[in-house]
């Protein structure tokens, strides 16, 4: 059955640097979300993706936040000088548009130190 | 307002018990809606998808009424196996983003 893929599965970093989460959609699947989970709160939605744009983003989006897909396969959230708050699971979830029901990669721990 | 509320438990029951989850949402402009189940520290994974007709998958019942703005999750003869975090969901938005309820977390006991 197909995945959706999220590397690294852990990523520790300090205060003020750039992070890079990667994550492979499943192939036949138009419309990439990223999603994050502050530990023991609810999921959040960051940001849609859908024909090489962004479709919407969330107040949690701000300016730090970027997304791109740079190779027709990898989909990626970088984050450009990262907080102490930007610690948790960052999830990515991607659907083909039928029914929108969204599949979710196993997600990054992200600890901002 | 929580523009999905769930009672967040914990129900812990014993194996075979019936259980049943409920959710409101606020949003009456909400397109779909969608259980999810989450284990500990893993990403949420997709139960069923919830519709005004009620649909059914093996042990697990999903139920949505439009009117009331409520979901429902029955879940009968429950497993040791069903033990998780269960996540009441809606989709808004042009991009169909997913709004996530907090979750109820399930204990199933031997």
């Amino acid at each position: 059955e197909p995945e959706v893929t999220q590397t690294p599965s852990h990523q520790v970093t300090q205060m003020g640097q750039e992070v890079i989460l990667r994550c492979v959609p499943i192939s036949n699947h138009l419309y990439f979300y990223w999603y994050r989970q502050i530990l023991g709160q609810k999921v959040e939605f960051l940001v849609s993706f859908y024909n090489n744009e962004i479709s919407e983003k969330s107040e949690i989006f701000d300016d730090q936040f970027s997304v791109e897909r740079p190779d027709g396969s990898n989909f990626t959230l970088k984050i450009r000088s990262t907080k102490l708050e930007d610690s948790a699971m960052y999830f990515c979830a991607t659907t083909s548009g039928r029914n929108y029901e969204q599949y979710f990669g196993p997600g990054t721990r992200l600890t901002v130190t | 307002r929580k523009e999905v509320e769930q009672d967040p438990g914990p129900f812990n029951v014993p194996e075979g018990a019936t259980v049943a989850f409920n959710c409101t949402y606020s949003n009456s402009a909400s397109q779909s809606f969608f259980w999810y189940r989450q284990d500990c520290r893993k990403e949420p994974k997709l139960l069923m998808s919830v519709y005004s007709s009620g649909n059914e998958d093996g042990r697990f019942t999903a139920q949505l009424n439009r009117a009331s703005q409520y979901i429902s999750l029955l879940i009968r003869d429950s497993k040791l196996s069903d033990s998780a975090t269960y996540l009441c969901v809606g989709t808004s938005g042009s991009a169909r983003q997913l709004t996530f309820g907090s979750g109820t977390q399930l204990t199933v006991l031997p």
